[in-house]
């Protein structure tokens, strides 16, 4: 069945240093999704990815979408301690309409000040 | 987008007792989801509900431990029955937004 792998599971960077996740699934993709979960809260909806080869960006991060849409990864410049958290990645099988998503594992994120 | 109201927000609960969970949107929404995420892991998605219409369970969850309701547009519950510390772990409820999805603000259940 559908998988979406996420790596790596955890990651520690020193505050200004760059991050990344990865996101690789069994299947192609309708499209992909990323969210945010701080400690103790609930995931928060970051960007949604459809077209192959795309590449979109919110400031400090930036999101691809590999040209398969089967691949996908997250990049953070010069991290700073509000970035701390779980990031996940979501992916959908079908439109978003009808879809169910595939989170990945996620990737826990912690910047040291 | 949509806001969703989730209750309880937590809960400590004996084992063999059942406890509902609540989601209220303020709008109304076709389908709502229901997610479990245990402690440190990723999301897995329980059910699917539409309004009028028997839930769809995903593989390994199943209506007589899981019992969903869907009255109206806006609103959905979920069931865990005859609890077991196995079932300690933070339940979410979702609805899809443009491009994406929110999620309630969970809730967080232990089973002792």
């Amino acid at each position: 069945g559908q998988q979406v792998m996420q790596i790596p599971q955890y990651q520690h960077v020193q505050e200004g240093e760059d991050f990344t996740t990865y996101c690789n699934s069994s299947t192609t993709l309708s499209n992909i999704q990323w969210y945010k979960q701080r400690p103790g809260g609930h995931p928060v909806f970051l960007i949604q990815l459809v077209k192959s080869g795309e590449v979109k960006k919110q400031k400090r991060l930036t999101f691809q979408f590999g040209e398969a849409k089967k691949n996908s990864s997250l990049h953070i410049t010069a991290t700073q301690t509000t970035d701390v958290g779980t990031y996940f990645c979501a992916g959908a099988d079908r439109g978003s309409t009808l879809g169910r998503l595939y989170f990945g594992r996620g990737t826990q994120l912690t910047v040291w000040p | 987008s949509a806001v969703i109201s989730q209750k309880p927000s937590r809960d400590i609960c004996q084992r063999g007792t059942s406890l509902t969970i609540q989601c209220q949107v303020d709008s109304q929404v076709t389908m709502m989801f229901w997610y479990r995420q245990q402690p440190g892991q990723s999301l897995t998605l329980i059910a699917t509900a539409n309004q009028g219409s028997e839930a769809t369970y995903e593989s390994g969850f199943v209506i007589d431990k899981f019992p969903i309701s869907r009255p109206n547009l806006t609103f959905s519950t979920l069931t865990v029955s005859n609890m077991s510390p196995e079932d300690s772990s933070i339940y979410l409820c979702s609805v899809e937004i443009r491009d994406g999805y929110t999620f309630g603000s969970g809730t967080r259940l232990t089973v002792v």
